[in-house]
């Protein structure tokens, strides 16, 4: 299985930062890869996929970044509805694997 | 309006079976693969399974957690997913929910809210 290892696992930022959540698969997944947000006691949102493609209706402040294994999702201007837990998640394999989550916090 | 509403989870003894279920509405069903996610109390999502469209056979692709335990289903006719969970353990235990898959990229558009599923005695 491919493993997919995101960090930091916890971050606190302050409202207007730029925040970078770095995720790294174990092996080559070209371009598939995801982000996710998700906030307490919510279904995840999706962000970003084909790494770097944002998905309609998400704002670009969120951007991707990467090809291979290595990773990042940034997030140019932390705005109080931005505080949840990030999530990337490789598509090129099964089984599809999650990354253990980045939460950001004020 | 895209909308995936799950249901059918409640608690249920170790060994016990349950079917959850995955409505979908406002955007054709039938033309998409469908997932299955869970995320156990306090921790990270965890992929369960796949069921492909009726053009792909209508395969599965199951995690090795659940492999010979849950078995993904679909009716196009009634825009509905089903995820048939026997043999459960308390490590089931979870939020399930269901995820449209684009037909292009192959990864998850659209998040259903979910449903608890509790395995206790």
């Amino acid at each position: 299985d491919i493993q997919m290892t995101q960090s930091p696992s916890s971050l606190s930022a302050s409202v207007g930062d730029r925040v970078t959540i770095t995720c790294r698969a174990s092996q080559g997944i070209r371009n598939c890869l995801a982000w996710f947000q998700q906030k307490p006691g919510k279904a995840p949102k999706s962000l970003i996929y084909a790494a770097s493609s944002l998905q309609s209706g998400v704002p670009s402040k969120f951007s991707g970044s990467g090809s291979g294994t290595d990773f990042t999702l940034t997030i140019s201007s932390l705005q109080p509805e931005d505080f949840a837990t990030y999530y990337c998640q490789q598509y090129s394999t099964y089984p599809l694997t999650f990354g253990g989550g980045t939460k950001v916090e004020i | 309006e895209v909308q995936l509403v799950e249901s059918g989870g409640g608690l249920v003894q170790p060994g016990g079976s349950l079917r959850l279920s995955c409505a979908a509405s406002g955007f054709t069903f039938s033309d998409h693969y469908m997932d299955w996610v869970r995320q156990a109390p306090g921790k990270g999502l965890e992929w369960v399974g796949r069921i492909r469209k009726k053009a792909n056979s209508y395969t599965t692709e199951n995690a090795a957690s659940v492999k010979g335990r849950f078995t993904i289903s679909r009716d196009d006719s009634k825009n509905s997913l089903y995820l048939q969970m026997n043999s459960l353990k308390t490590e089931d235990t979870a939020v399930y929910y269901c995820a449209r898959i684009t037909p292009s990229e192959y990864y998850m558009d659209v998040w259903g809210k979910g449903t608890t599923v509790t395995v206790s005695s």
